[in-house]
């Protein structure tokens, strides 16, 4: 089974507050996603790896970063938080570009 | 750009009924179309895809359709149960291999 895991279920932080939100697959995916999910707005991407060091930009990337040292892990950093970005962010991988995407349970980010 | 639209947003049906979801996609490069349910407060999971060669793929109580020409896409379950009701997402490939969601199908099956 493949298996993708988040570093939180759960986190609060402040505005302007440096956030690092990880993400780990242990099924040597090459290819790594970060979402995010609002009501009514379905799953946006953010970010997404097809190799190590490797990024590109998704839909809606501004405020945020990205890291891939690793294969097997994939953070989404945001440099300087806002209320905005208080979401459900999910973390997803995949074999190849048109394959299953496997996700992560979730982070549920809340900025004050 | 590209953009995958999804109808209805919420639906209610009563068990035993069918249930159809459709979505429209904007690339006709899209090749790759699966759709993915998620259950309240857990991940969405892969249900059912279907590739640009073939028009129609079913799995028990789930197929799945798909129209190139007028670039449309639709799920359908038959035979509705409780254990259904969870938000349904439908999504097309865009360009580099990434894919584009809808926003979603909340889908409530009444006993």
């Amino acid at each position: 089974d493949v298996k993708v895991t988040q570093s939180s279920r759960y986190l609060v932080k402040r505005t302007g507050e440096k956030v690092f939100l990880e993400c780990v697959q242990d099924m040597d995916h090459e290819n790594m996603f970060w979402y995010r999910q609002d009501p009514g707005l379905g799953l946006r991407l953010i970010y997404f790896s097809y190799d190590v060091k490797m990024k590109e930009k998704g839909d809606i990337p501004e405020g945020y970063s990205v890291s891939r040292e690793k294969k097997e892990r994939f953070s989404l950093i945001l440099e300087s938080a806002s209320t905005n970005q208080t979401s459900m962010y999910l973390c997803a991988s995949s074999l190849s570009g048109f394959d299953e995407q496997f996700f992560g349970p979730g982070t549920r980010l809340t900025v004050l | 750009g590209e953009n995958v639209e999804q109808h209805p947003s919420t639906l209610s049906v009563q068990e035993g009924d069918s249930a159809v979801i459709k979505c429209t996609y904007s690339d006709s490069a899209s090749n790759y179309f699966p759709w993915y349910k998620q259950e309240l407060g857990k991940r969405p999971q892969l249900i059912i895809d279907i590739r640009s060669n073939v028009g129609e793929k079913k799995d028990q109580r789930i197929a799945v359709t798909l129209n190139k020409t007028a670039k449309h896409f639709s799920l359908h379950i038959t035979e509705t149960q409780p254990e259904d009701s969870a938000v349904y997402f439908c999504a097309a490939s865009g360009q580099g291999g990434k894919l584009i969601f809808g926003q979603g199908t909340e889908l409530s099956v009444k006993p």
